[in-house]
């Protein structure tokens, strides 16, 4: 069965300090992959995709990806109270599904 | 990015009745899904709707209980049929444009059953 596996947290983090976000996917045939945040009553928003071996960058969010190993992580930097959040892992399968992680609780302390 | 909208955004319902959710995309897309969401859990795929034709399930998920329509290609409604408590959950509306994979999700509605 496909899969994909993250920690459910919650990971805490001092404000202004580097959270680490990770995920392992099990299906070899994903070539696309997504990280999406979740605020507590709210739907999913898309804050990063990544296609490539390697690392992309959007402003303090940093999205890497290592398909050998088949690990996707997000870094955020200079975390803010208003970063957390639930953030889901998702990967597009072979067959045109995306299928979900269960999400990283991210708590940034104050 | 497209814009989803969905109503209604929450509604509490007896025992055994039905709620229809609609889902209305600003643009054309060529893929729509419908996902729940329960309590502290994750997103899981109900069906795909397919534009004219019937939508495809995924496993668990049947058509007499979750029956979809998608008249065109900016529109489509979730059914949640003969509803018990356990159907409580969060049931957002998804689109993807033709030639990406970005899916975004509308806001979700939130199903109460008493």
């Amino acid at each position: 069965q496909k899969e994909v596996e993250q920690n459910s947290g919650p990971l805490s983090v001092p404000e202004g300090a580097i959270a680490s976000l990770n995920c392992t996917y099990s299906d070899r045939g994903s070539q696309s992959f997504f990280w999406y945040r979740q605020y507590s009553g709210k739907s999913p928003e898309l804050i990063m995709s990544i296609y490539s071996n390697g690392d992309k960058e959007d402003g303090r969010f940093t999205a890497q990806l290592n398909k050998a190993s088949q690990y996707v992580s997000l870094l955020i930097r200079d975390s803010q109270p208003s970063d957390s959040a639930t953030y889901l892992c998702a990967a597009l399968g072979g067959d045109d599904k995306i299928i979900f992680g269960k999400g990283t609780r991210l708590h940034i302390l104050p | 990015s497209a814009v989803i909208s969905q109503k209604p955004s929450r509604d509490i319902c007896q025992r055994g009745t039905s709620l229809t959710i609609q889902c209305q995309v600003d643009s054309q897309v060529t893929m729509m899904f419908w996902y729940r969401q329960q309590p502290g859990q994750s997103l899981t795929l109900i069906a795909t709707a397919n534009q004219g034709s019937e939508a495809t399930y995924e496993s668990g998920f049947v058509i007499d209980k979750f029956p979809i329509s998608r008249p065109n290609l900016t529109f489509s409604t979730l059914t949640v049929s003969n509803m018990s408590p356990e159907d409580s959950s969060i049931y957002l509306c998804s689109a993807r444009r033709g030639g990406t994979d970005t899916q975004y999700f509308g806001p979700g509605t939130r199903l109460t059953v008493l």
